[in-house]
């Protein structure tokens, strides 16, 4: 089983609808979990971070971590096409530890 | 404006022929971290460095050299190129080796003949 599972997608939704995207992971030592963006042809930027299980709100972004699942998601209101790109969950055990990367799902937002 | 550079962004080589690609970052960080990302294997870290003169490996170090003499510098060197080494890859820096605030260069795009 790999550490860090992420559907690829692509995922297509209309324009305003709310997008739900999902990683799960095998490692239960990882406590700190981000989602990455990554537009086409550009590196990828940090979008959301949190520490342990929880939620955690940013705008139209809201990012969920159910440890006992071993379950992350980043939740997405209002979407628009400026939305589309590539996102990447990454997680990690602690702060000096490497952080494992999911594949990354591409989004498409429908005009 | 705080950013990370890569050089050059797009480059096709030959087997064989060494080559570097730089890295540079104006943000006073001391970890960098090299990456590499292929359809459907993601971002896989390369080789890290949490300072100057500190370096280790990541997942697939194996082909690749880096060295960190300065602190804003990372060169990343392939002193033997092959086409498994055709990639984007990607420098990153951040304050902390935790990643939060983790900042990625543009990509350099690398094509081995």
């Amino acid at each position: 089983q790999k550490e860090v599972e992420q559907d690829p997608g692509p995922l297509s939704v209309p324009e305003g609808a709310i997008v739900s995207l999902n990683c799960t992971y095998s490692n239960s030592a990882f406590q700190y979990f981000m989602w990455y963006r990554q537009y086409s042809r550009k590196g990828p930027e940090l979008l959301m971070y949190t520490y342990s299980s929880g939620n955690k709100e940013d705008g139209r972004f809201t990012a969920q971590v159910d440890k006992s699942s071993k379950y992350i998601s980043l939740f997405i209101r209002d979407s628009q096409p400026s939305d589309s790109a590539t996102y990447l969950c990454a997680m990690s055990g602690n702060r000096d530890d490497k952080i494992i990367f999911g594949k990354g799902t591409r989004l498409h937002i429908l005009p | 404006e705080a950013q990370v550079t890569q050089n050059p962004r797009y480059l096709i080589t030959v087997t064989g022929k060494k080559l570097t690609v730089t890295c540079s970052q104006n943000m006073n960080h001391e970890y960098m971290s090299w990456y590499r990302q292929d359809p459907g294997l993601g971002l896989r870290q390369i080789y890290y460095s949490m300072n100057v003169e500190v370096t280790d490996k990541g997942d697939v170090p194996e082909g690749y050299k880096v060295s960190r003499k300065e602190k804003r510098n990372f060169p990343l060197i392939l002193e033997s190129p092959s086409p498994n080494q055709t990639s984007l890859y990607f420098c990153a820096s951040s304050l902390s080796p935790l990643l939060e605030t983790q900042y990625f260069g543009p990509g350099t795009r690398l094509l081995v003949l």
